[in-house]
């Protein structure tokens, strides 16, 4: 499978505890983006890479979130001290850097804080 | 900013029949715009984009989407609804401010009947 991949699918977690996701996007795209989406509501932009930069962050994204790509590849998406209104499905995508170029979407990973 | 609205938060339709998803953006400059579809506890998957050209977009599945620049809509259609079209169907805009990351709408729940 080439597709977009994240890890885990599930996790449940207590509150105050930290969570780390990984995303494996496609190969050959340059571009990965963080997307949190919930119940009943679209997806909602996080923050993207192209290669290794980290090149914008919504206000959504708050100081106990942080995103990484440090070789151009791979990214990881860690919450510190979870709090319940983290609870979410989060969304990972890549993409070629042409503009027209549809983002292509991991099956996400649900996030439970309890 | 843009955004796009979806006036409906569910859409049923029999099997067979035509269906209409409706999507209404806002946009400054010429909109990029998108349709994905969204299965349970899946990620969202790609169907079709508008970028310039042809008022009528092809994409996959047999749907298609009208491009209206004077209504500022984007309405998706099938000529012919199948129960396995049932899923969460979302619009979204490019962004105007770089990247190609995507406004989405809130989504409407297509249930398609026997």
């Amino acid at each position: 499978d080439t597709g977009v991949s994240q890890d885990p699918r599930h996790k449940i977690t207590k509150r105050g505890q930290n969570v780390t996701f990984r995303c494996d996007p496609i190969s050959e795209h340059n571009r990965l983006y963080w997307y949190r989406q919930t119940l009943g509501q679209g997806p909602e932009f996080l923050t993207y890479f192209q290669n290794e930069a980290q090149l914008e962050k919504s206000r959504l994204l708050s100081d106990r979130f942080s995103a990484e790509r440090p070789k151009g590849s791979f990214s990881t998406l860690e919450i510190q001290r979870t709090e319940q209104g983290d609870s979410a499905m989060y969304l990972c995508a890549s993409s070629l850097p042409a503009s027209q170029s549809p983002l292509h979407f991991g099956n996400g990973t649900r996030l439970t804080v309890t | 900013a843009q955004s796009v609205a979806q006036p409906e938060d569910q859409v049923n339709v029999a099997e067979g029949n035509p269906l209409t998803v409706k999507c209404t953006y806002s946009v400054s400059g010429n909109p990029y715009l998108f349709w994905y579809v969204q299965y349970p506890n899946r990620g969202l998957q790609f169907l079709l984009k508008y970028i310039t050209g042809d008022n009528l977009v092809k994409g996959s599945y047999g749907f298609e989407a009208e491009f209206n620049k004077s209504q500022t809509s984007f309405h998706l259609k099938k000529p012919s609804a199948l129960v396995s079209d049932s899923a969460l169907y979302f619009c979204a805009v490019r962004d105007t401010g770089g990247g190609n990351k995507l406004t989405f709408g809130t989504g409407t729940q297509l249930k398609v009947e026997l």
